[in-house]
């Protein structure tokens, strides 16, 4: 079926340290693969997106890598701060023209300790 | 984005009830979709539309309805809300061949 499985479902790290993320994804046909980030009581918010002829993306502190063989992506944050704690999504498309969707991983709540 | 509305923002409705969730997008966007966010399941994808007229199934789409008549709105019906549907619903929109999806501000519903 089509499904994308994310870990850890919670994240705890020291403030300046460092976070991964991972996803894997189902569907092979699957090429653009955003992340979101959604803050306490607020709406999913794009960080930032790949697609799948490119390996690697980075944003000042963030950096999204892609594995298609693996079919794995993962989300690295670095030197992280506390306004970075909040629940962060993954997501993979799937179909194409009107069967076109966006299926999203279970969560990742990542708390930074001050 | 002030571009996709949602309404209502809370809604407590009792079991048995008909419900309906409106979405309303200014960016004549094709795609539009409805998640559904629970603790320990993330977004999960209730049902989707390319364009009017046409909507399919997502993961999770029992005991829903939705309509496409015109691009803008894409309605979310529970004909008869259950317990297990006290959750909140994200609409989002993308247009065509442009992947980001914008997401509206939520609608949290509780069914008592």
């Amino acid at each position: 079926g089509e499904n994308v499985e994310q870990h850890p479902s919670t994240l705890s790290v020291q403030e300046g340290d460092s976070a991964v993320i991972k996803c894997t994804y189902s569907d092979s046909a699957s090429n653009y693969f955003p992340w979101y980030k959604q803050e306490l009581g607020k709406r999913p918010q794009l960080i930032i997106d790949i697609r799948s002829n490119v390996g690697e993306k980075k944003d000042q502190r963030i950096a999204v890598t892609l594995n298609k063989t693996a079919k794995h992506f993962s989300l690295h944050i670095t030197e992280t701060q506390p306004e970075d704690s909040a629940v962060y999504f993954c997501a993979a498309s799937m179909g194409r023209g009107s069967s076109y969707k966006l299926i999203f991983g279970s969560g990742t709540r990542l708390l930074v300790r001050p | 984005d002030a571009g996709i509305t949602q309404s209502p923002r809370y809604k407590i409705t009792e079991t048995g009830r008909q419900v309906t969730l409106m979405c309303h997008q200014t960016w004549s966007h094709s795609y539009m979709f409805w998640y559904r966010q629970d603790l320990g399941h993330g977004l999960r994808l209730i049902y989707y539309s390319a364009a009017a007229d046409i909507t399919d199934k997502g993961e999770v789409p029992d005991g829903y309805v939705v309509s496409r008549s015109k691009t803008e709105n894409f309605p979310l019906t529970l004909e008869s809300a259950t317990r297990s549907q006290t959750s909140v619903y994200f609409c989002a929109s993308t247009a065509a061949g442009a992947n980001v999806l914008t997401f509206g501000a939520g609608s949290r519903l509780t069914v008592l």
